[in-house]
């Protein structure tokens, strides 16, 4: 697509749920990443996948957070058992995966755990 | 590893003025150097970036950013403020020839341009 795609673009959940993200990066990005804000803040990286690579997760804040990529493309962030300091703005970014490009960035899923 | 300082946390400006939003970066060899701008309720959207050649880049918006590989420093600036500039603005590097793309960003700053 002509963009990085995201969605829901907003969700509301009873703490103790599991919650699916959806990120859906631009055709030919080899590159994902997911990050976290909270409250128009910095962003926290979470998770990196890079084409048929082994994802870096060094960011996942606990292991009720894991996420996978589908075919090279399409990724899911799942968040077991939602607490409410899980609520944030989840941005996914995608990247052509060559030195100096840069990343796209979604327009971001903004969770709330109620 | 590298890192990203942006020093400001809030930067207010008069409409109107010259803004200058500042960033610092540590990296092993030379810089890719990046702007993103935030506005609210977005996901981050690219300014410009740096890769190699002229010091001074020109990006979206009016925006440029100076090079400065002494200072180790890549300062966003616009001569004139507008009112819709206000937004979240961060700052990014990699290093090149590392075979490394992932970006390091800064903690952002928040631009307020004042009326």
């Amino acid at each position: 697509g002509a963009g990085v795609s995201q969605s829901p673009s907003n969700k509301v959940t009873e703490k103790g749920k599991d919650v699916e993200l959806r990120c859906d990066p631009i055709s030919g990005h080899t590159a994902l990443y997911w990050y976290r804000q909270s409250l128009g803040q910095g962003l926290e990286f979470l998770i990196y996948f890079q084409g048929n690579s082994a994802p870096d997760k060094s960011g996942l804040p606990s292991d009720r957070f894991s996420a996978e990529r589908t075919g090279g493309s399409v990724s899911t962030l799942t968040i077991q058992r939602t607490q409410q300091e899980d609520s944030a703005v989840y941005l996914c970014a995608s990247s052509l995966g060559v030195e100096g490009y840069g990343y796209t960035f979604g327009s971001g899923t903004r969770l709330t755990v109620v | 590893a590298q890192s990203v300082a942006q020093p400001e946390d809030q930067v207010n400006v008069a409409e109107g003025n010259p803004l200058t939003v500042k960033c610092t970066y540590s990296v092993s060899g030379n810089p890719y150097l990046f702007w993103y701008v935030q506005y609210p309720n977005r996901g981050l959207q690219f300014l410009l970036k740096y890769i190699t050649g002229d010091n001074l880049v020109k990006g979206s918006y009016g925006f440029e950013a100076e090079f400065n590989k002494s200072q180790t420093s890549f300062h966003l600036k616009k001569p004139s403020a507008l009112v819709s500039d206000s937004a979240l603005y961060f700052c990014a590097v990699s290093p090149s020839g590392a075979g490394s793309y992932q970006l390091t960003f800064g903690k952002g700053t928040k631009l307020s341009v004042i009326p």
